[in-house]
Order: structure tokens, then C-alpha cells, then sequence
């Protein structure tokens, strides 16, 4: 089975700050992952793709890089609607999430 | 295209917890599309249970394959859930969710349900 850490588990962040969240998966899986937004009592929204493909409508704040074992999310400037806990997902074989890491207010 | 959950919002232990997702707005029937099954228990994290495609043919979590069981039904454009022997620990948000293809059995979740919390409890 292929695991994915996730790091932090949580960070603080001003408004208007640069925000990246890291992925590492337990072998290589190309640049097959996505990531995901969750809001408190919501489904997870999709991201990006293919570990740099911004879904449709996604603000362009949002970026991803990484290929192989390691990926990074950035925000490039915190926004409020942004606080949120991000999930990665390899979309390599068969289907793993990371553990989260929650955004938020410092 | 949407994606709908039913089913009891509470089961008792070692009984069998059965979900339903009715898609609306497109068919189960794409080649480029799988059918799955993620839940989250309250806190924690996203936990894949399952993929289904339309012909029927499935795929599960290792650590839930022996109570899992999916099925579609491309009449009515749904697919479902059942997990036997289910205990507190099973107790989650259970989400449907269309995977795009990619991998093996895998893909990205562009499509979400709402979810529905199942409690297990007596």
C-alpha cells in the first residue's frame, strides 16, 4: 500500500502570508496526486490534479509542484476563506489520503 | 452532475450499515469514471473504503475488505454500500464520490456528496 504524510499537521498563518503544505508519498507515484480543500461540515473540494492542474474555478493563489515521492500546496496569500484543512490524495493505485493539515488564523 | 447519500443514521453493533448514492445530472456509465465510497470519522481523517466501476467490477481498502461489499445498479443510476459487522469505530461521515480516472483502480474525486453521518451504537 502506498502511505502519504502530510506535514505540518497544522500551521498559523497572518492574512496576505505565503502558506505550503508538504506531501510525501511511500514510493514514487509520478505526478499522480491531487489535493483537496475541507471546510468544517462540508464535502472536500477538489484543487489541483495531477499535482500542478488548478481545478476549475480554483483561484490562481493556489499552486502545486512535486513529482515522485515529493509535492508541495502553496497559498500564495492567505486569504479568510482559505482556513481549511488540505488533504493530498495519491491517484497512482487504488486511493490513499494524507492525514490533513488544518489552516489557521494567527 | 450530483451525487445524493441515503440511508439510516443509525446502526446498531455487529449489524450491516447499507448506503445508497444517486447520481443525477450524468451517467454511471462513463468509461472515464470510477464510482467510490470515502468516509471520515468525527476529527480525523479521509478514510477510501471502495471503487466501483459500472460494470460492476470493484476494488476495496485492504483494512475493510472483508465487510465491504459495493454494488451499482446502472437502471437507476446509483451505486451502494454495505459493511457488515460494524462497531463504534466504524462510526463516520460517509461520503460517495466520483473518481476521474488516473491510476490503477485510482483517480482524483472531482465530485462529491454531501455525506451522511452513520453512527454505530445500541
Amino acid at each position: 500500500d502506498i502511505q502519504m504524510t502530510q506535514s505540518p499537521s497544522s500551521v498559523s498563518a497572518s492574512l496576505g502570508d505565503r502558506v505550503t503544505i508538504t506531501c510525501r508519498a511511500s514510493q514514487g507515484i509520478a505526478g499522480w496526486l491531487a489535493w483537496y480543500q475541507q471546510k468544517p461540515g462540508k464535502a472536500p473540494r477538489l484543487l489541483i490534479y495531477d499535482a500542478t492542474t488548478l481545478h476549475s474555478e480554483v483561484p490562481s493563489r493556489f499552486s502545486g509542484r512535486g513529482s515522485g515521492t515529493d509535492f508541495t500546496l502553496t497559498i500564495s496569500s492567505l486569504q479568510p476563506e482559505d482556513l481549511a484543512t488540505y488533504y493530498c490524495q495519491q491517484t497512482y493505485s487504488l486511493v490513499t489520503f494524507g492525514g490533513g493539515t488544518k489552516v489557521e488564523m494567527k | 452532475l450530483q451525487l445524493q447519500e441515503s440511508g439510516p443514521g443509525l446502526v446498531k453493533p455487529s449489524e450491516t450499515l447499507s448506503l445508497t448514492c444517486a447520481v443525477s445530472g450524468g451517467s454511471l456509465s462513463g468509461n472515464n469514471d470510477y464510482w467510490g465510497w470515502v468516509r471520515q470519522p468525527p476529527g480525523k481523517a479521509l478514510e477510501w473504503i471502495g471503487t466501483i466501476y459500472y460494470s460492476g467490477s470493484t476494488y476495496y481498502n485492504p483494512s475493510l475488505k472483508t465487510r465491504v461489499t459495493l454494488s451499482v445498479d446502472t437502471s437507476k443510476n446509483q451505486f451502494s454500500l454495505k459493511l457488515r459487522s460494524v462497531t463504534a469505530a466504524d462510526t463516520a461521515v460517509y461520503h460517495c464520490a466520483r473518481l476521474f480516472v488516473r491510476g490503477f483502480w485510482s483517480g482524483f474525486c472531482d465530485y462529491w456528496g454531501q455525506g451522511t453521518l452513520v453512527s454505530v451504537s445500541s
